[in-house]
């Protein structure tokens, strides 16, 4: 039971080019979160899925896009990449019978 | 609109000496209220939650927070810190209507021996 997974760990980029973060989920959970951290900022919510299926628009979405491929995945695309993206990219899970978030161990993206 | 205050952004703590790390909130209905911790380098890992009933709630760790309704706060304590405790935590808010939470910006515990 891995719980909610994320590749790559790293990654660095340059200015302009393209790459998709996959998050994965084996908890059966309905909801799933793409969330970035900044130092001084805590965890801002770029996009959220509620369901397979659907996806809406968090608090930073601009620059972003989203896939809900299916209940287990979402994934998270720079079309392309700003050095203001440089973040630590995390992908979340909720449990709503205990209303809790589960996290990812987290992807540390660096565009140059 | 939902928001979380985190007052301090770093605390210094010796072992052994207790902690309380602050948190505000602004929320328009009833809210569910967390506190999450991350070690260097690692995700979130839910220390505690509040939704409802006894104001003073029990987490892993050794951990306890209390619900203040009239101050708008969810303060986190430990009675005695341990090394281990040094992380980043973050006070969190959402609803029962609202899957979508809202985080503080984060404390920073250092423990020194």
């Amino acid at each position: 039971n891995a719980g909610v997974t994320q590749t790559p760990k790293f990654q660095v980029l340059k200015t302009g080019q393209s790459m998709t973060l996959q998050c994965a989920q084996d908890m059966n959970h309905n909801s799933m979160y793409w969330y970035r951290q900044d130092p001084g900022m805590g965890l801002r919510l770029i996009y959220y899925s509620a369901s397979e299926g659907t996806t809406d628009k968090g608090e930073v979405p601009n620059g972003y896009n989203v896939s809900r491929l299916n209940k287990r995945e979402f994934s998270l695309r720079l079309e392309s990449a700003a050095p203001s993206q440089t973040s630590v990219y995390f992908c979340a899970t909720l449990d709503p019978g205990g209303n809790e978030q589960f996290f990812g161990p987290g992807t540390r993206l660096t565009v140059l | 609109a939902q928001s979380v205050t985190q007052p301090d952004i770093h605390i210094t703590v010796s072992e052994g000496a207790s902690l309380e790390l602050r948190c505000n909130y602004s929320y328009g209905a009833t809210p569910y209220l967390f506190w999450y911790v991350q070690s260097p380098g690692q995700g979130l890992q839910l220390l505690l939650k509040y939704f409802s009933g006894d104001t003073l709630v029990q987490g892993i760790k050794g951990f306890e927070a209390e619900f203040k309704r009239s101050q708008s706060s969810f303060n986190l304590r430990k009675p005695s810190v341990h090394w281990s405790d040094a992380a980043e935590y973050f006070c969190a808010v959402g609803g029962s209507n609202d899957y979508k939470l809202s985080f503080g910006a984060g404390t920073t515990v250092t423990v020194r021996a």
